[in-house]
């Protein structure tokens, strides 16, 4: 079975800091795609960063990337410069190629403080 | 640009009673929508989804169900709510190039 697992409950940084959350999935497929999803207290879901497998380059938007080591099935979010919205729960996704099912870890929550 | 509508934003309903969530895409056609739960402290569990009119598949057999009558309308429903149905329901929809899914604002249900 596809799974995915955040080890960090929960994680605190200081404004204007640099976070990193940790990622690690399990699967046998070659071909898929990871994303970072972040729920703020509104509860809206929004996609934060994509990533596809088959590509070495690490994906970056803005104040955040990500660290995808394939070999180590491990999908890492750096959010750097972190400001006070960025407090939310952070969401790892996995989705293989051969489906457009994502299956998302157990979520990351992120404390901002000024 | 495509968008996505969820109702109601927060629904109390007392056990055996039946629920009935409604959700709506617009600016597209023939997506594939799905619905997550989300209860406390836990991720998202995939129940439902659809890649067309009239089919639904199950992820985990349980006391609810799916409907899709309309191509931009997928409907979450139970008729008789248990305790355990209590926690926050999610709609998406997503493309077929893998670019994740887009998500509507949720419900939460609380059954007492």
């Amino acid at each position: 079975a596809q799974t995915v697992t955040q080890s960090q409950p929960e994680m605190s940084v200081q404004e204007a800091e640099t976070v990193t959350l940790s990622c690690t999935y399990d699967t046998s497929e070659n071909n898929y795609y990871l994303f970072w999803y972040k729920q703020p207290p509104s509860r809206q879901m929004i996609l934060v960063i994509r990533q596809e497998a088959y590509k070495q380059q690490n994906a970056t938007e803005n104040r955040f990337s990500v660290n995808f080591q394939k070999a180590a099935k491990s999908f890492s979010l750096k959010i750097s410069d972190s400001q006070l919205g960025d407090t939310a729960m952070y969401f790892c996704a996995f989705m293989p190629d051969i489906t457009d099912k994502l299956i998302f870890g157990t979520g990351t929550r992120l404390q901002v403080f000024p | 640009s495509q968008t996505i509508h969820q109702w109601p934003a927060t629904l109390v309903q007392p056990v055996g009673s039946p629920l009935s969530l409604e959700c709506t895409v617009e600016g597209t056609s023939n997506p594939n929508l799905y619905w997550y739960r989300q209860a406390a402290g836990r991720g998202l569990q995939l129940l439902f989804y659809s890649v067309g009119i009239g089919q639904i598949s199950s992820e985990v057999p349980q006391n609810l169900s799916a409907s899709r009558p309309q191509d931009r309308q997928f409907i979450l429903s139970s008729k008789k709510l248990l305790l355990s149905d209590s926690g926050f329901y999610l709609c998406a929809w997503g493309t077929t190039v893998n670019y994740g899914y887009t998500f509507g604002s949720g419900t939460r249900l609380t059954v007492v």
